[in-house]
C-alpha cells in the first residue's frame, strides 16, 4: 500500500459546482497535511495546510482531516475553470518535518 | 527574493555528462529540500538541509547524486555520469524554519532531459 493514495481522476465538475478531492494515508503517526495545486509545467503551489481533526476554511477552499479514518480531503466551492489543475496531497510523517510524502495527484477539470 | 528561484529552467545533457542544478531559496528560510518529479507522479524527496547541514539524504537514488549548501543559502544538486532514468523535473523547496508544521514553498523546477 502506498503511503499516500489519491484517485488520479480526471475529476470533472461543471463551473459553480463543489469539487471534492480525497486522500488517504497509511501512517497513523502523520503529523501535518498539505494540499498543493500544480498547473501543467508549473511548480506545486501551496493551497491549504491542516494539522488538527476537523475542518479548516480559507475562501472557497475547505480542508477536512479525520485522523481516526486516515483521510484528508479538499473541497472547492464555486469551482472555476481556472481551478483546473492537478491537486497534490502531501504529509509530514514526523515532528522533525523533513520529507513531504506526496500522492500522485488528482486532475481536476472544471468545464464552463 | 520573493520566491524560490531555480536555474536553469531546462537542461539537456548527453548520457554520461555531469550536471549541476542551482536553487536560491526564499531569503531567511532555514530549511531547503530537493525533490524529483517524474511525469504523472507526485514529487519524491531527495534530500534536506537545515542551514548548511545536510540532515537527511535518504532519498538520493545513488551515489551519483550529490547536494550541497555551503553557506546555508544557495544550494546545488549535482548529478554525475547522468543516465536516461535521471530525466525528470527537479524541484527545490524552502521553509522558514524546521519542523512538520512549516509549509514548504516550491520553485519552478529544472526540467532535465538526458539524451
Amino acid at each position: 500500500q502506498k503511503e499516500v493514495e489519491q484517485n488520479s481522476g480526471p475529476l470533472s465538475v461543471p463551473e459553480g459546482a463543489i469539487a471534492s478531492l480525497n486522500c488517504t494515508y497509511s501512517d497513523r503517526g502523520s503529523q501535518s497535511f498539505f494540499w498543493y495545486r500544480q498547473y501543467s509545467g508549473k511548480s506545486p503551489e501551496l493551497i491549504m495546510f491542516i494539522y488538527s481533526n476537523g475542518d479548516k476554511e480559507d475562501g472557497r477552499f475547505t480542508a477536512q482531516l479525520n485522523k481516526a479514518s486516515q483521510y484528508v480531503s479538499l473541497l472547492i466551492r464555486d469551482s472555476q475553470p481556472s481551478d483546473s489543475a492537478t491537486y497534490l496531497c502531501a504529509l509530514n510523517q514526523n515532528q522533525a518535518g523533513t520529507a513531504l510524502i506526496f500522492g500522485k495527484g488528482t486532475t481536476l477539470s472544471v468545464s464552463s | 527574493g520573493a520566491g524560490v528561484s531555480q536555474s536553469p529552467r531546462y537542461k539537456v545533457a548527453k548520457r554520461g555528462q555531469d550536471v549541476a542544478l542551482r536553487c536560491d531559496p526564499i531569503s531567511g528560510h532555514v530549511s531547503l529540500f530537493w525533490y524529483q518529479q517524474a511525469l504523472g507522479q507526485g514529487p519524491e524527496f531527495l534530500t534536506y538541509f537545515q542551514n548548511e547541514a545536510q540532515l537527511d539524504k535518504s532519498g538520493l537514488p545513488s551515489d551519483r547524486f550529490f547536494a550541497e549548501r555551503p553557506e546555508g543559502s544557495v544550494s546545488t544538486l549535482k548529478i554525475q555520469r547522468t543516465q536516461q532514468e535521471d530525466s525528470a523535473v527537479y524541484l527545490c523547496a524552502s521553509s522558514l524554519a524546521a519542523g512538520s508544521m512549516q509549509p514548504q514553498h516550491f520553485g519552478d523546477g529544472t526540467r532535465l532531459s538526458i539524451l
